[in-house]
């Protein structure tokens, strides 16, 4: 079957860095998507990773690693505003996304 | 406008009932999708349609179905309405499925069948 790993929850500080992982097992795959979704509205989106590497953008990067089914998201300098949930998603074989539930992250001050 | 909106915001439909959620986009995106949103699960595809004319069934299309009759327009059809078809339900589009573009979300319907 396909699966996507994400923890539920995480907690971090104002300024600091946090890296969420996210682990797939799917049927294909053609690439790996992070959205950011706020409490109450539409996700949206935040990077796409198709080769293994890091790929930066701002405050936000996210790495691949296919060979080991795996991907973090790193944000760095924590704001108030970047708590919401992240899910992470792949395009599978029929260039559907699977979708993790998501994680949560709560920044404290 | 600008982007995809949905309609209603939110609903609360008896059981047995029909019911159908609105979707309209204006990128002219070829794709469209719908996915339900329920706590602790991820978003799940309901059907999809890669372009005007044609639809696919996702994940969990039971109870469920879709027209795609013109490029901006993608409504979902619940015949009849059951208690587990309550969630928040999100449409999306992009312009080229199987590529790296994005999927744009509307701004999603919350859905509850008593």
């Amino acid at each position: 079957g396909q699966n996507i790993d994400q923890p539920t929850e995480m907690t971090a500080t104002e300024g600091a860095i946090v890296q969420i992982n996210c682990t797939y097992q799917t049927s294909g795959f053609n690439g790996l998507f992070w959205y950011q979704q706020h409490a109450g509205e539409a996700p949206t989106f935040l990077s796409y990773n198709v080769l293994d590497g890091l790929e930066e953008k701002g405050r936000f990067s996210s790495f691949l690693s296919r060979s080991k089914g795996y991907s973090y998201l790193l944000l760095k300098e924590l704001q108030m505003k970047d708590s919401a949930s992240y899910l992470c998603a792949v395009m599978d074989s029929n260039y559907q996304l699977i979708w993790g539930a998501g994680t949560k992250l709560i920044i404290k001050p | 406008i600008a982007g995809i909106t949905q309609a209603p915001t939110s609903q609360i439909l008896a059981a047995g009932r029909r019911m159908t959620l609105r979707c309209t986009q204006d990128m002219r995106h070829n794709a469209m999708y719908w996915y339900r949103q329920d706590l602790g699960l991820g978003l799940r595809l309901i059907h999809y349609s890669n372009t005007a004319g044609t639809t696919g069934k996702g994940e969990v299309p039971d109870g469920y179905s879709v027209s795609r009759a013109n490029t901006d327009d993608f409504p979902l059809t619940l015949a009849s309405a059951v208690p587990s078809q309550t969630s928040v339900y999100f449409c999306a589009s992009t312009d080229r499925p199987g590529q790296s573009n994005e999927q744009f979300f509307g701004p999603g319907t919350r859905l509850t069948v008593l």
